[in-house]
Order: C-alpha cells, then structure tokens, then sequence
C-alpha cells in the first residue's frame, strides 16, 4: 500500500525541548515538503528537498531543520528557537521538480506546553 | 517569492448553489495551478489542476478557469452537495533557483448546508 506515512500523530512537548517529526514515503517520489498549517494561515512552506542529500529553505525556516539522508525519509525537528511552534505539520512529496500534484501525509500536531 | 491571494476565506452556500473560489498570483511564469480539498481531520488531496496552456478543465461538478492575462484562476463548483463543505487551498507552482515550488493560498472554508 504506497503512501506517505508521518508521526506521531500528536506530540506534546515542554518549551525549550527540540521533537522530530518523522516522514517517510514508498512512492519512490524525489521531491518532499514540508508545511505548517495556522487557522487563517494556509499552508507555508517550512523545509523542502528536490534529492537525496540536498534542501532549501522555504518561506519560514527559521527554528526548524531538516535532513534527508535516504530517498523515502524527510525528518523535521523543531528546536528550542522556533518562537510559536504550536502547529499543525504536514510533510507532502512529489515526483520530482517539474510541476505535479503533492502528495500529503496525515499530518502531526505539535502542542508545546 | 510567489504571492498568492485567495478570496473568500468563508463561503456559505445552499445546497444545489454554486461557488466560486478566487486566487490571484504574481509570477507570470508560473505554469501550474492545482487545487486541494481538506475535509475536516484529513489530508489535502488534490481535484483538480490547470496547466498554464490551457484556459478550462472540468471534472463533472468541477471546473477550473485560468486567466493567465490577469494572473487569476477560479474553481466552480455547481450542483453543491454537504459532503463538499471542506476547507480549499489553491496552490501555484512557481520557479526557485530552477525548481517548481508550490506556494499555496489562506483557504477556502466552504459550508453547504442542505
């Protein structure tokens, strides 16, 4: 069953903790994103990767980081400096650089405390 | 970076009415215009898509328009149904260092109520 799977599911952490979000996808797929989902924000680009070994930031990095070691794997930590990062994560991939539809995972909600 | 606009943030209709939602962009060269549905708890999943070289695309109940002219694209959606009450994104694929990079809208919050 080929899709793109993230967790947890929810998280909880205290402030000052770093979490990772995992995202892994058996598409095969060469590009992954990740996005931040805000009520009234739509979705923003966090984090994104065309190949293996290689990322860019997006339009709101700061706090966060990435890497992508494998093909199938796009892991988001979210660090101690990420000012407001209570959110709703969403990582999505594609099949390459030109112009396709996103693939979403469920998504992961991070509540700090 | 791509600027995308979305109108309206809220849109309630009646079942058996029609919506339109709005998205207006800034980069000419943008070649790719999807449009994500998210129901309640779920993941975006795409309906529908337009590329730049075409003006219409229809899907049964689903129509895109393009106007690539005025940098505006709309979805309609006739016939409305309460299972179509979800929130809409539009997305725009535009050029980054020699990559396509979606960049998407607020959201459409669509409420049909029967």
């Amino acid at each position: 069953d080929g899709g793109i799977t993230q967790s947890p599911k929810y998280l909880f952490r205290k402030e000052g903790q770093n979490v990772t979000l995992s995202c892994e996808q058996n598409l095969n797929h060469d590009a992954m994103y990740w996005y931040r989902q805000d009520p009234g924000q739509g979705l923003r680009l966090i984090y994104y990767s065309q190949i293996v070994n290689d990322f860019q930031k997006g339009d709101i990095a700061e706090g966060y980081s990435v890497s992508r070691e494998k093909k199938e794997s796009f892991p988001l930590t979210v660090t101690s400096a990420q000012k407001n990062p209570t959110a709703f994560y969403l990582c999505a991939s594609s099949p390459g650089s030109y112009t396709g539809e996103l693939f979403f995972g469920e998504g992961s909600r991070l509540t700090v405390l | 970076g791509e600027n995308v606009e979305q109108h309206p943030s809220t849109l309630s209709v009646q079942e058996g009415d029609s919506a339109v939602i709005k998205c207006t962009y800034s980069d000419s060269a943008s070649n790719y215009f999807p449009w994500y549905k998210q129901e309640l708890g779920k993941r975006p999943q795409l309906i529908i898509d337009i590329r730049s070289n075409v003006g219409e695309k229809k899907d049964q109940r689903i129509a895109v328009t393009l106007n690539k002219t005025a940098k505006h694209f709309s979805l309609h959606i006739t016939e409305t149904q309460p299972e179509d009450s979800a929130v809409y994104f539009c997305a725009v694929h535009s050029t980054s260092g020699g990559s396509y990079i979606p960049t998407f809208g607020r959201g459409t919050s669509l409420i049909v109520h029967p």
